[in-house]
C-alpha cells in the first residue's frame, strides 16, 4: 500500500539546520509531486513547498525562500525538507504530503508528521 | 499577503448539516483555485477529504460534499456523525505553484 515514512522528532538550538526525511512506497516515486507542510503547536496548517522528484525541480512558499531546501533520491525513493537558520516559530509538526501526477493543487495521502523543537 | 479565511467554529447537531465556508482576499474564489478539503483530528495529521472544489478521495463518506456557494468554496457535511468532530481546514491554489491554507474550522457535534 502507498506509504508515507518520515524521520523522527528533532531538537535543534537557533540557528541550527535540520533535515527531515520522508520515504515513499507503494507507488511509483517519480510520478507524484511531493509536498511539504508544517504545524506549529495549536496553530493551523501552513504550505512550504514542492518537489518534483523527478528531476528535482522546487517551488518554495515566498516565507521560506532562501531558508528551505527540497530535494529527492529516487534511488532511495526519499524526499528531503532542510530548514536552516532555525529560530523558536520553527518548531513544529512536518509533514510530506503526496502531491498529483501534473498538478501543483492536488493533496491526497500524509506522512504521520515530524516534529522538529527548536530550544537553547 | 493573500489570507483564506474559514469559520473559527462551527456546531452542529448530530445528524443534522452544516456548511463551513473559505474565502479569498484576492476576491471570489472559483474553480480555478482548485479548492481543496482536509480534516485533522487532535494528534493525527491531516486527511484529504475534497480536491478540485467538489471530488472527493476514494475514503472520503459521501456525507462530505464540496461545492463553489457565492464568492466562496464549500463544505457541506450532511448528516453529521460524532467521529465528523475535528478542524478542517481548506486550501487555494493561486498560480506558480503557490498554495495558501484557511486558519481551519473546529466543527463540534453535539
Amino acid at each position: 500500500q502507498v506509504q508515507l515514512v518520515q524521520s523522527g522528532a528533532e531538537v535543534k538550538k537557533p540557528g541550527a539546520s535540520v533535515k527531515v526525511s520522508c520515504k515513499a512506497s507503494g507507488y511509483t516515486f517519480t510520478s507524484y509531486y511531493m509536498h511539504w507542510v508544517r504545524q506549529a503547536p495549536g496553530q493551523g496548517l501552513e504550505w512550504m513547498g514542492i518537489i518534483n522528484p523527478r528531476g528535482g525541480s522546487t517551488t518554495y512558499a515566498q516565507k521560506f525562500q532562501g531558508r528551505v531546501t527540497m530535494t529527492s533520491d529516487t534511488s532511495t525513493t526519499t524526499v528531503y525538507m532542510e530548514l536552516s537558520s532555525l529560530r523558536s516559530e520553527d518548531t513544529a509538526v512536518y509533514y510530506c504530503a503526496r502531491g498529483g501526477t501534473l498538478t501543483y493543487w492536488y493533496f491526497d495521502l500524509w506522512g504521520r508528521g515530524t516534529l522538529v523543537t527548536v530550544s537553547s | 499577503q493573500t489570507v483564506v479565511t474559514q469559520e473559527p467554529s462551527l456546531t452542529v447537531s448530530p445528524g443534522g448539516t452544516v456548511t463551513l465556508t473559505c474565502a479569498s482576499s484576492t476576491g471570489a474564489v472559483t474553480s480555478g483555485y482548485y479548492p481543496n478539503w482536509f480534516q485533522q483530528k487532535p494528534g493525527q495529521a491531516p486527511r484529504a477529504l475534497i480536491y478540485s472544489t467538489s471530488n472527493r478521495h476514494s475514503w472520503t463518506p459521501a456525507r462530505f460534499s464540496g461545492s463553489l456557494l457565492g464568492d466562496k468554496a464549500a463544505l457541506t457535511l450532511s448528516g453529521a456523525q460524532p467521529e465528523d468532530e475535528a478542524e478542517y481546514y481548506c486550501l487555494l491554489y493561486y498560480g506558480d505553484a503557490q498554495l495558501v491554507f484557511g486558519g481551519g474550522t473546529k466543527l463540534t457535534v453535539l
